[in-house]
């Protein structure tokens, strides 16, 4: 257990819906990430929160937008999904504000499934 | 621009035999390179890291990895398999701050 936790764990929507996918960072840890894995695409980076200022931003869609709130949790929102947005959607903390030596924290991921 | 090729998406070892798994990187500057292991239905896992200290790295499970910039090879390593080493692994690469890129995965099979 990493620590990281993320709700829900399943997520069945329809195409064209919008959705708000939530993380819980370790204790302690200012960072969260935002990871999507798809088969065809692979685990990409998609954003990175710092404290709760957005850090970095990785291939993440405009239809996409993330936050993170003062308790440091935060929240992927996806909209007008499509089918392709099918896919496991990964959090991750790391104390700091995301140095390469840092280690990520994972949590259990949230499937996405859009028919 | 850093990338990371990871070389068989799926690998079989006997149990008891050694772990190969094999990871090249490009990378502009020299690189953080990393090892996350994936078990089924789970979050990714931390096997180890190469920040520029030692070049050979001894992780977590009793794996290693040797980073060598002549072959830029960051190829990940186990004397003996056990059968709980089945999962998936992930070779990633950073080379600027917050921005980390994976492989596309090796999945890990045990044979019996």
């Amino acid at each position: 257990d990493s620590g990281v936790t993320q709700t829900p764990k399943h997520l069945i929507t329809a195409t064209g819906q919008r959705v708000t996918l939530r993380c819980s960072p370790r204790s302690g840890d200012l960072s969260v990430y935002w990871y999507q894995q798809s088969l065809d695409q692979g685990l990409q980076f998609l954003i990175q929160y710092y404290n709760g200022e957005e850090r970095a931003k990785g291939n993440i869609l405009e239809r996409f937008s993330a936050q993170q709130f003062p308790d440091l949790h935060s929240e992927l929102n996806l909209s007008s999904l499509e089918l392709g947005d099918s896919a496991l959607y990964f959090c991750a903390s790391s104390p700091l504000a995301g140095a390469p030596t840092d280690t990520q924290y994972f949590g259990p991921g949230t499937r996405l499934t859009v028919l | 621009a850093q990338s990371v090729t990871q070389l068989g998406s799926h690998v079989s070892v006997s149990e008891g035999a050694l772990v190969l798994l094999r990871c090249n990187y490009s990378s502009s500057v020299p690189p953080y390179l990393f090892w996350y292991v994936q078990y089924p239905n789970q979050g990714l896992q931390l096997l180890l890291k190469y920040t520029s200290a030692a070049t050979l790295v001894k992780g977590i499970n009793g794996f290693e990895a040797e980073f060598k910039k002549s072959e830029t090879s960051f190829h990940l390593t186990k004397p003996s398999a056990h059968m709980s080493d089945a999962a998936e692994y992930f070779c990633a690469v950073s080379d600027l701050p917050d921005k980390i890129i994976f492989g596309k995965g090796t999945r890990l099979h045990i044979l019996p």
